[in-house]
């Protein structure tokens, strides 16, 4: 599971407040990425970060703000959570895997967001 | 516009009975087509990745081979614990995008 862990599994919260969802891995990734998963869309990328407070935006960003004060946390915060943002949030890391140095991402156990 | 499209969006199989599953992508400058599985409640799993046309992998029951425009996954005589949902992923840039995926369901 390349050490990853997400907390909280569940939670469910109301329409308006800001939440935080918490990525951590032990084994000194650079990269880790947030991911939305819905049906009908898949997984698609909200932001993702290249090392300690390196962040760049992904397909899905908006509504969704991230930090990475450390190497072994990233953080995603919903700053006013919406009804539409109900959805299962995955992080991932990535690692070297080709002869080109080509990245191979793994994924978290995810987290259920309940926005009501 | 698409970069990844899987098909069919789901597939009922009997036990024993072969069949195969279609990624599709229009990238230009591929540099690798990942497969992953995912169970219910849980992240994906990375399966295989495959880097240029006519590249195989196989692991157990699949298979995974790549064209110029698309890849199949090939299960030989699925078990039902080869029931599950298969994703398939192409990286451009910094990002991987991801198809819907297939539904598998393979019934004893």
């Amino acid at each position: 599971d390349a050490g990853i862990t997400q907390s909280p599994r569940h939670k469910v919260t109301e329409t308006g407040t800001p939440v935080t969802l918490r990525c951590h891995q032990t084994e000194n990734h650079r990269y880790m990425y947030w991911y939305r998963q819905d049906p009908g869309h898949g997984l698609r990328l909200i932001h993702y970060s290249y090392g300690v407070k390196d962040t760049d935006k992904g397909e899905v960003s908006d509504g969704y703000s991230v930090s990475r004060s450390k190497t072994e946390d990233f953080l995603l915060t919903l700053e006013s959570a919406t009804s539409s943002q109900t959805s299962v949030y995955f992080c991932a890391i990535s690692e070297p895997s080709g002869l080109a140095g080509e990245e191979t991402q793994y994924f978290g156990p995810g987290t259920r967001l309940l926005v009501l | 516009e698409d970069q990844v499209t899987q098909s069919p969006e789901a597939l009922r199989l009997q036990e024993g009975e072969s069949s195969s599953l279609n990624c599709s992508y229009t990238v230009s400058g591929l540099r690798g087509l990942f497969w992953y599985r995912q169970d219910p409640g849980k992240g994906p799993e990375f399966l295989f990745t495959l880097y240029s046309a006519g590249e195989e992998k196989e692991k157990e029951r699949l298979k995974a081979t790549l064209t110029k425009k698309e890849s199949f996954l090939h299960i030989t005589a699925p078990k039902p614990e080869d029931s599950a949902t298969y994703l398939c992923a192409v990286p451009v840039g910094n990002q991987f995008y991801f198809g819907t995926g297939t539904s598998l369901t393979v019934i004893p």
